[in-house]
């Protein structure tokens, strides 16, 4: 079965990159489907990050567009997040997550990134 | 951007009680693009009903949903204590190509 695990440093100053990994185990992620990042704020609310595709092309949300950057490595079967300029309102746990069927059907564990001097 | 809101944002209920939940967006939603998550704390969200009406794997027959265009709902036919989880939708379309509802928790008394 297909899993994936999110890994990174859990504080970034401000003004920082925040770069998170997703390693995938169980599919090999140049084979189908889209796989993306997710951050849950504290508060609760969703907001989808973006996605790189099997073929290697990005998605991303509008609101984040000249900071955030998603790519891979095939060789390690792994998709990377990074997100430039971060303030304290990007404080949130970081999922990824493997899009099938326009759902969202597999999910990491989640990874709290905290933006503090 | 397609709004999802949720109501209520907050319900209780009691073992055995029949609850809906609804996602009103703000666009229209092909049904094939409407998804529903349960979230329990500390946990990640899980794919509890997709394409407005097909249980994921493992979810139990007592859930259901329903909905077209820009009206959908979640029914419990008969809650049960384990139910108590925040419930999120989610659409599939537009610029950005995904959002999410803010959540409605249930709350079990």
């Amino acid at each position: 079965d297909v899993q994936l695990q999110e890994s990174g440093p859990g504080l970034v100053k401000p003004s920082q990159s925040l770069s998170l990994t997703c390693s995938v185990t169980g599919y090999s992620i140049t084979s189908g489907y889209y796989w993306n990042w997710i951050r849950q704020f504290p508060g609760n609310k969703l907001e989808w990050m973006g996605y790189i595709s099997y073929d290697g092309s990005n998605n991303y949300n509008p609101s984040l567009k000249n900071r955030i950057s998603i790519t891979r490595d095939t060789s390690k079967n792994q998709f990377f997040l990074k997100l430039n300029s971060v303030t304290t309102e990007d404080t949130a746990t970081y999922y990824c997550a493997r899009e099938e069927g326009f759902s969202l059907a597999y999910w990491g564990q989640g990874t709290l990134v905290t933006v503090s001097a | 951007e397609n709004v999802l809101t949720q109501s209520p944002a907050i319900m209780s209920a009691s073992p055995g009680e029949k609850v809906t939940m609804t996602c009103r967006a703000s666009s229209s939603v092909s049904s094939s693009y409407l998804h529903w998550y349960q979230q329990k704390s500390g946990a990640s969200p899980k794919l509890w009903i997709y394409s407005t009406s097909n249980l994921a794997s493992g979810v139990p027959a007592r859930f259901s949903g329903s909905g077209s265009g820009t009206s959908y709902s979640l029914t419990i036919s008969s809650v049960e204590a384990e139910d108590a989880a925040t419930y999120y939708c989610q659409q599939y379309s537009g610029y950005p190509l995904i959002t999410f509802g803010a959540g409605t928790k249930l709350e079990l008394k």
